[in-house]
């Protein structure tokens, strides 16, 4: 299996700031990698597929990146609304993979 | 609009087999590239993708739950169904159904909470 490697873990913002979450593929998965936003006790929620595409109704602040083995998600101008759990997730090879996910809170 | 509904027992038994209903609208299991796929979240923890059911009637299961996983589907009634044999404790999570298209899982239900316990 591939093995997704998420960093940090954990994340503490202020509103406004830009944050950045990695994730590390334990192969080359070109591109094929999707990022979730997980909002406490919802479920998860697509953000960016294929690395860099927005999902339909996605903010704009929100943007994806990287190849190869290595991709990050960046959030620009970070708000409130933007607390919740982020996860990576493989779609390259089966079966698919998750990242362990980071928490991000606000200062 | 895609919308997806888990729906399943609650609590069960160890050893016993978990069954789950996926009941779903806005696109159909017999149309090309479509697919749902089920996957659980442990309370606290992360996703674990756990099985996958296509148009064409092609599953995908996770070999680290080895045989004990069943998908079909009802393309008719627009369901998808999960079974999970020999469950114990460690199957204790919430259990997501999502529309897939190969590309990601662009769509997720609300989720079943699914307690294993004697």
């Amino acid at each position: 299996d591939i093995q997704m490697t998420q960093s940090p873990a954990s994340l503490s913002a202020s509103l406004g700031e830009t944050v950045t979450i990695e994730c590390l593929a334990s192969e080359d998965i070109y591109s094929n990698l999707a990022w979730y936003q997980q909002k406490p006790g919802k479920s998860p929620q697509l953000l960016i597929y294929y690395a860099n595409s927005l999902n339909d109704g996605v903010p704009s602040r929100f943007s994806g990146s990287g190849s190869g083995t290595q991709y990050s998600l960046k959030i620009n101008s970070l708000q409130s609304e933007d607390v919740s759990i982020y996860f990576c997730q493989q779609n390259y090879d089966s079966p698919p993979t998750f990242g362990g996910g980071t928490k991000l809170e606000l200062k | 609009q895609v919308t997806l509904k888990e729906s399943g027992p609650g609590i069960l038994q160890p050893s016993h087999t978990l069954s789950l209903t996926c009941s779903f609208s806005g696109f159909s299991l017999s149309t090309y590239g479509m697919g749902v796929s089920w996957i659980r979240q442990p309370s606290g923890k992360g996703l674990e993708w756990l099985a996958s059911i296509w148009w064409n009637g092609n599953t995908y299961n996770n070999p680290s739950l080895k045989s004990r996983l069943t998908v079909s589907k009802d393309t008719s009634n627009n369901q998808a169904f999960l079974k999970v044999t020999s469950v114990d404790t460690a199957d204790t999570a919430t259990y997501y159904c999502a529309h897939t298209d190969r590309t990601a899982f662009d769509y997720w239900g609300q989720g079943v909470m699914v307690t294993v316990s004697s």
